[in-house]
């Protein structure tokens, strides 16, 4: 079955502290791979995706993400968070027949 | 305007309203799609339509009724509802469904709806 599994529901972290949000997927010939994040009462924005090329791939707010083929990962990374940061995130993937959403993160920046 | 549009931005309604929610896309998408969010669970989804033609129902009661008159516009007409229907909607577009690369989602900011 095709699915998308971001094992961590909550991830505290201090302000400028490195953060890592974990996503698997289901494995599959080829996908293309987004991570998306949302507001309080906000529709989901997309942060980055990966569709070919190199495989870390940067986006907006200092995100960045790295695809590992072998691993079915597509983490999400960044060095040095801000309080504005806090938010849910959503990992999702593009099967091609189906887009499926990650269950999310919730990741709250602790002064 | 761009992207996607959704109108309200809040509704609060009884039991025994009748009320519509609006999405409109002017990113010239053929596919349209309705998510519920509730507090703590995960993202719902509830219909798709593609080029106008509903693909997808997800076992949603009929108490929540979908209609897209065309690939711009999508309704989700309300009536009966319950508390338990109490959340988030999200409508979202996307060029294509099924091919691979055209199925990137883009949202609408959400309606918070509230059932007395």
């Amino acid at each position: 079955a095709q699915s998308v599994t971001q094992l961590d529901s909550q991830v505290p972290v201090f302000e400028e502290a490195p953060v890592e949000l974990r996503c698997n997927y289901s494995s599959s010939v080829s996908v293309y791979l987004f991570w998306y994040v949302q507001y309080p009462n906000q529709g989901l924005q997309l942060l980055l995706k990966y569709l070919s090329g190199s495989t870390l791939v940067k986006g907006i707010n200092g995100f960045e993400a790295e695809f590992n083929k072998s691993q079915t990962s597509f983490h999400l990374r960044k060095p040095s968070v801000h309080i504005s940061d806090t938010a849910e995130y959503f990992c999702a993937v593009d099967y091609g027949q189906n887009f499926v959403f990650g269950p999310g993160t919730r990741l709250s920046v602790l002064p | 305007e761009t992207g996607v549009t959704q109108t309200p931005r809040h509704l609060v309604m009884g039991m025994t309203n009748k009320k519509s929610l609006k999405c409109e896309q002017h990113l010239g998408h053929n596919a349209m799609y309705w998510y519920k969010q509730s507090a703590k669970k995960p993202l719902e989804l509830m219909f798709v339509y593609n080029f106008k033609e509903q693909t997808e129902n997800n076992s949603v009661p009929s108490r929540f009724s979908p209609e897209c008159p065309n690939s711009s516009h999508l309704f989700l007409h309300l009536h009966t509802l319950q508390p338990e229907d109490s959340a988030l909607y999200l409508c979202a577009s996307s060029r294509e469904i099924g091919l691979a690369g055209s199925n990137e989602q883009f949202f609408g900011p959400g309606t918070r709806l509230t059932v007395l």
